[in-house]
């Protein structure tokens, strides 16, 4: 089993829907990152947490630290959201640098 | 500021031949990373470098090679390429303390035939 697990693979919603991302994990962590990698593209950051609740324009990412599970939210979704969504986990303790990389969820939002 | 700049974005190899991915980054970050992408797989690690002089093997660091020229620039290495090789390159570089962004680059698609 993977230490990181998304879901789902893969979403094709319509325009406007709302989005939800999941990401859910096994291991201790100090920090989640959600990233954005358009098609041959580079990878962005768009989010770091380490609890809580984060927001950024249409983007909207939750964390669950007791249930080892983050959420990353797409209201209004826009074709330009096309791209994969990948959940990493900064481990705790002394192997501060080692980030664990979920396989990606593959967005498509069509018109 | 160009964030982490990484060349080339392509290159296609002959088996047994080498070459050496660039990456530099101009935003004053300490550590600096190297991943693979391949279909199906998280990102994996390569190998890293926590700081200016000092380099350390990821995941997956067999028929690799890195240099941390300086602050700025980390630079990765395949002596004698295989196909199982082929893959997409990205490097990455964050500020300490670790609970930062991390930045990557466009990424290098590599193939080795």
């Amino acid at each position: 089993k993977n230490e990181v697990e998304q879901s789902p693979q893969n979403l094709t919603a319509q325009e406007g829907e709302f989005i939800t991302i999941n990401c859910s994990y096994s291991v201790g962590i100090s920090a989640l990152h959600w990233l954005q990698q358009h098609p041959g593209g580079g990878i962005v950051s768009l989010f770091m947490l380490s609890s809580g609740k984060k927001k950024h324009g249409r983007l909207i990412a939750t964390i669950n630290i007791q249930e080892k599970h983050s959420s990353l939210h797409i209201t209004a979704s826009h074709p330009r959201d096309s791209a994969v969504y990948i959940c990493a986990v900064r481990l705790s303790g002394g192997a501060t640098n080692k980030l664990i990389f979920g396989t990606g969820t593959l967005l498509a939002v069509q018109p | 500021n160009a964030g982490v700049t990484q060349t080339p974005k392509f290159q296609v190899l002959k088996t047994g031949q080498s070459m050496t991915l660039q990456c530099a980054q101009d935003m004053n970050h300490n550590s600096m990373y190297w991943y693979r992408q391949d279909p199906g797989m998280g990102l994996r690690l390569i190998y890293y470098s926590a700081s200016e002089g000092t380099t350390d093997k990821g995941e997956v660091p067999n028929g690799y090679n890195v240099s941390r020229l300086n602050k700025r620039e980390f630079s990765l290495r395949l002596e004698s390429a295989a196909p199982s090789q082929t893959s997409v390159y990205f490097c990455a570089s964050e500020i300490l303390p670790y609970n930062s962004p991390l930045h990557f680059g466009n990424g290098t698609r590599l193939t080795v035939t």
